[in-house]
């Protein structure tokens, strides 16, 4: 069965210092991996996602994941963090052909001034 | 494109009572799920609704039902509302074409069971 983690429920950081949100899924077949982002009081957006070729994804607004088979992760970074980051983090796996995801319990990024 | 959308966005019920959500995909996507998301977790796999029919069901019990219209828009109904059953329900909305690797997410309805 497949399943996600992620390590940190909450992750306090001030303005302008780098960021890591782990996430590590289990999977035996291969995987399609996503990061979500949910402001307050809205639904999901999607941030960023792997599914084939190049191992580090990135988005519009910075933020970039590493596909790493050997240690099954997919950890998301920021080199530089603003306050407007702040928000609940998802990461997802998209379980194989049957188009549900499974999703992760989420990780709360404050970004302090 | 008015992308997904859902309604209404809050509702409160009584237990014992009955509600239903309503769900409009993305335009070109044809596929609905749902989700339920309690305080402080993650989503959690409801159902999924495509040519109107459930195709994948998550562990949740038969108080849970859904519906597909023709034109792709969707309800979740629950029927004897639960305390439990207090969450922000979340519809998304993504194609088999594109191998269900586009799914958007509505803004989501909170329901609060009294």
């Amino acid at each position: 069965a497949q399943s996600v983690t992620q390590l940190d429920s909450q992750v306090p950081v001030f303005e302008e210092a780098p960021v890591e949100l782990r996430c590590n899924y289990s999977s035996s077949v291969s995987v399609y991996l996503f990061w979500y982002v949910q402001y307050p009081n809205q639904g999901l957006q999607l941030l960023l996602k792997y599914l084939s070729g190049s191992t580090l994804v990135e988005s519009i607004n910075g933020f970039e994941a590493e596909f790493n088979k050997s240690q099954t992760s997919f950890h998301l970074r920021k080199p530089s963090v603003h306050i407007s980051d702040t928000a609940e983090y998802f990461c997802a796996v998209l379980r194989g052909s049957q188009g549900n995801l499974i999703f992760g319990k989420g990780t709360k990024l404050s970004v302090k001034p | 494109d008015a992308g997904v959308t859902q309604s209404p966005t809050h509702l409160i019920k009584t237990r014992g009572q009955q509600v239903t959500l309503r769900c409009s995909p993305k335009s070109g996507h044809d596929t609905v799920s749902w989700y339920q998301q309690a305080l402080g977790q993650g989503p959690q796999f409801i159902f999924q609704y495509y040519e109107e029919e459930e195709r994948q069901r998550g562990n949740f019990p038969d108080r849970f039902s859904g519906h597909q219209f023709p034109n792709y828009s969707s309800e979740l109904n629950v029927n004897a509302l639960l305390l439990g059953d207090s969450a922000l329900y979340l519809c998304a909305s993504s194609s088999p074409q594109e191998a269900h690797t586009e799914a958007f997410f509505g803004q989501g309805t909170r329901l609060t069971v009294v």
